[in-house]
């Protein structure tokens, strides 16, 4: 079946940057899109982007333009989000989900990752 | 970027009763609608695609439905496993972008 593990619980500076992993296993990784949502301690969800891990090919939101960098590893089936110049704004659970295209969307979610920004 | 007005933010319903959660997209989004679910400390889980499509392995009192630009989650008879929070999202334009959520509780 297909799964999506994510990396644990991150504390992090202000300032600094942060890679999330999410390991995608049960289906063609490189056939399929992962796209990444943040959620805000007590909000709602938002679109960050996504990666097509076959091509490397990726579309993001403007809002998280030079924030949010998406890459994938197709070795490992590994998608990754590294998140610069963090702010306690960025402080947030992070999902990846996979979608077969942008009808068929977000059918599998990881389990979240937690960072927390803070000195 | 395409507005997703969600409604209500919140409710409560008894066991058993017929739920009805709205979405109005600000610009036609076809049927480029879904709906997800999320339990506290969940991932959110897809229930409803394509505005109507029922998600596999989503009980059969869950559906959804389209008006022109209102889409429309309906639980036919509530159970206890149902309360969470619900949202919609559209997936035709970029940014995708998801509703605000609702709320839904046990009266």
């Amino acid at each position: 079946q297909v799964q999506l593990q994510q990396s644990g619980t991150e504390l992090v500076k202000p300032a600094s940057s942060v890679k999330i992993s999410c390991k995608a296993s049960g289906y063609t990784f490189t056939s399929n899109y992962m796209h990444w949502i943040r959620q805000q301690p007590g909000n709602g969800l938002e679109w960050i982007g996504w990666i097509y891990p076959g091509n490397g090919n990726t579309k993001y939101n403007q809002k998280f333009d030079g924030k949010a960098t998406l890459t994938a590893d197709k070795s490992s089936s590994t998608a990754y989000m590294q998140l610069s110049s963090l702010t306690s704004e960025d402080s947030a659970v992070y999902f990846c989900a996979r979608s077969r295209g942008s009808y068929y969307v977000m059918d599998a979610w990881g389990q979240g990752a937690s960072v927390t920004v803070s000195s | 970027d395409i507005q997703m007005t969600q409604s209500p933010s919140s409710m409560s319903a008894s066991l058993g009763d017929r739920v009805t959660i709205t979405c109005r997209a600000s610009q036609d989004i076809g049927n480029y609608l879904s709906w997800f679910q999320q339990k506290p400390g969940k991932s959110p889980r897809r229930m409803i695609y394509g505005a109507t499509n029922l998600a596999a392995g989503v009980p059969s009192r869950f559906s959804g439905s389209r008006s022109g630009s209102d889409y429309s989650l309906t639980i036919s008879s509530l159970e206890s496993e149902d309360m969470a929070i619900y949202y919609c999202l559209q997936s035709i334009q970029y940014p995708y972008t998801f509703g605000a959520g609702t709320k839904l509780e046990l009266k």
